[in-house]
């Protein structure tokens, strides 16, 4: 069974580098039919997508977060990371990773693009 | 990107069936079938019930079923249970490797 685990300090500075890992255990993260994502859910709120990563290191951001976030991953570890610059009080929130079955299209019908394993979340609250 | 629509609470006796609506636009809901809906049972990680806007992933209970008309989405709870009281999220594909939630249903068993 596939499991995703978040790591990472719990309390970033304010203008600080927040970073976390996502190891993931019972599977690969150099497969080809799965997207790595970050998602993030501020307290008492709801889901927001970061962005995803594949296996080859190709990369997508949420519009509203471009700029600030970089997401990456190591094969010889078996994990991802997220990296979110110049934190501000909006975005402490409890972090998520999640494992993303890719996008596929067969003439005029969609296939996949959901998540289907998920971390437990990591807790990171912004604060001097 | 704006989030999709839900209400903010729906509630049911046990055994009732409720349904809870995903509201979004026609470049989300309405232009692909990749909706997908999370159960959240509190301190806990969402899990997929509802994928493709209609399947059900193995070892979900049938009591669940989801349905997509034009922008809109819903999902059923039918045979209401005590474990069955969650937030509920839909989510959907927005074209451009973008994700949309929705905005999230609590869902209250009486």
């Amino acid at each position: 069974q596939l499991q995703l685990q978040e790591s990472g300090p719990g309390v970033v500075k304010p203008s600080d580098t927040l970073s976390l890992t996502c190891t993931v255990s019972g599977g690969s993260v150099s497969s080809t039919s799965h997207y790595w994502a970050w998602i993030r859910q501020p307290p008492g709120k709801g889901l927001e997508h970061i962005g995803y990563v594949l296996y080859s290191g190709s990369t997508y951001y949420s519009p509203s977060l471009r700029g600030r976030v970089t997401i990456s991953v190591d094969t010889s570890k078996n994990d991802f990371s997220l990296q979110l610059s110049s934190v501000t009080a909006a975005d402490t929130a409890v972090y998520l990773c999640a494992r993303q079955q890719s996008r596929e299209k067969y003439g005029t019908i969609w296939y996949g693009g959901y998540f289907d394993f998920w971390g437990p979340g990591a807790q990171v609250t912004v604060s001097s | 990107q704006s989030a999709l629509t839900q209400p903010a609470s729906v509630s049911g006796s046990p055994g009732q069936a409720i349904i809870i609506s995903c509201t979004g636009s026609s470049t989300d809901v309405g232009n692909y079938n990749l909706v997908s809906w999370y159960q959240q049972h509190p301190g806990k990680a969402p899990k997929v019930i509802i994928y493709e806007a209609t399947k059900r992933p193995s070892g979900v209970s049938v009591r669940f079923s989801g349905f997509k008309s034009g922008n809109r989405a819903s999902l059923t709870i039918s045979g209401l249970q005590a474990e069955d009281e969650a937030d509920y999220y839909c989510c959907s594909y927005a074209g451009g490797s973008t994700y949309v939630f929705g905005t999230g249903t609590k869902v209250t068993v009486l």
